[in-house]
């Protein structure tokens, strides 16, 4: 079955940095990349996907990219702000199947 | 639009007891799909139900663990005789299902604690 590795773990940017979250997948048959924000206590929400016939894909503040060939996706989050803390989930989905299997998550804290 | 409910929110039972999870899609969605979150982990998928029909249950554990989504009402995801280690939290999710969309929108899920 699919196997999702995210890192880092955690991530502690200042204010107006860059945050950059990776993941890797295991199946080549995945085709659809969502990351998910979850603040405590709270459900995890769709931010930005990606599917396996593009590259990058941008959407404000926030961008991610996929390499197919090395089978890893990131996700990308420009001028951080502290309402950005949280912990990020990135997820692979394959072609026959519409379970997501998800990384371990990251969790990020902007220091105002 | 309504998004994806569930109820109950918080759920404490006893060792033995059973849990009963409810999930409603999204209005227009016909998917159904229940994850597993424990403290300070990721999801981890369950099940994948359509209306009436287990798509797929490889996620859910053999024994104890059965899930539902009828012709009309909720989707239930049922926990019978509980144990200490059931206790985390429950998502439901919800898609579409049509032609090539795969969002999944997920509920604010169940906390069910097991004492």
């Amino acid at each position: 079955g699919e196997n999702v590795e995210q890192h880092p773990s955690t991530l502690s940017v200042q204010e107006g940095d860059s945050a950059v979250i990776k993941c890797t997948y295991s199946d080549s048959a995945s085709n659809y990349f969502p990351w998910y924000k979850q603040e405590l206590g709270k459900r995890p929400q769709l931010i930005i996907d990606i599917r396996s016939n593009v590259g990058e894909k941008k959407d404000q503040r926030i961008a991610v990219t996929l390499n197919k060939t090395a089978k890893h996706f990131s996700l990308h989050i420009t001028e951080t702000q502290p309402e950005d803390s949280a912990v990020y989930f990135c997820a692979a989905m394959d072609t026959g199947r519409r379970a997501l299997t998800f990384g371990s998550g990251t969790r990020l804290q902007v220091q105002p | 639009n309504a998004g994806v409910m569930q109820n109950p929110r918080h759920l404490v039972r006893r060792r033995g007891q059973e849990a009963r999870l409810r999930c409603s899609p999204m209005k227009g969605h016909s998917h159904v799909y229940w994850y597993r979150q424990l403290p300070e982990e990721g999801l981890k998928f369950m099940v994948y139900l359509q209306k009436e029909n287990i798509i797929d249950e490889s996620g859910m554990p053999k024994e104890r663990f059965s899930a539902e989504f009828p012709k009309e009402g909720p989707s239930i995801l049922r926990i019978q005789q509980v144990v200490r280690g059931d206790s985390a939290a429950y998502f439901c999710a919800s898609s579409p299902g049509q032609g090539s969309t795969k969002e999944q929108y997920f509920g604010p899920g169940t906390r069910l604690t097991v004492t």
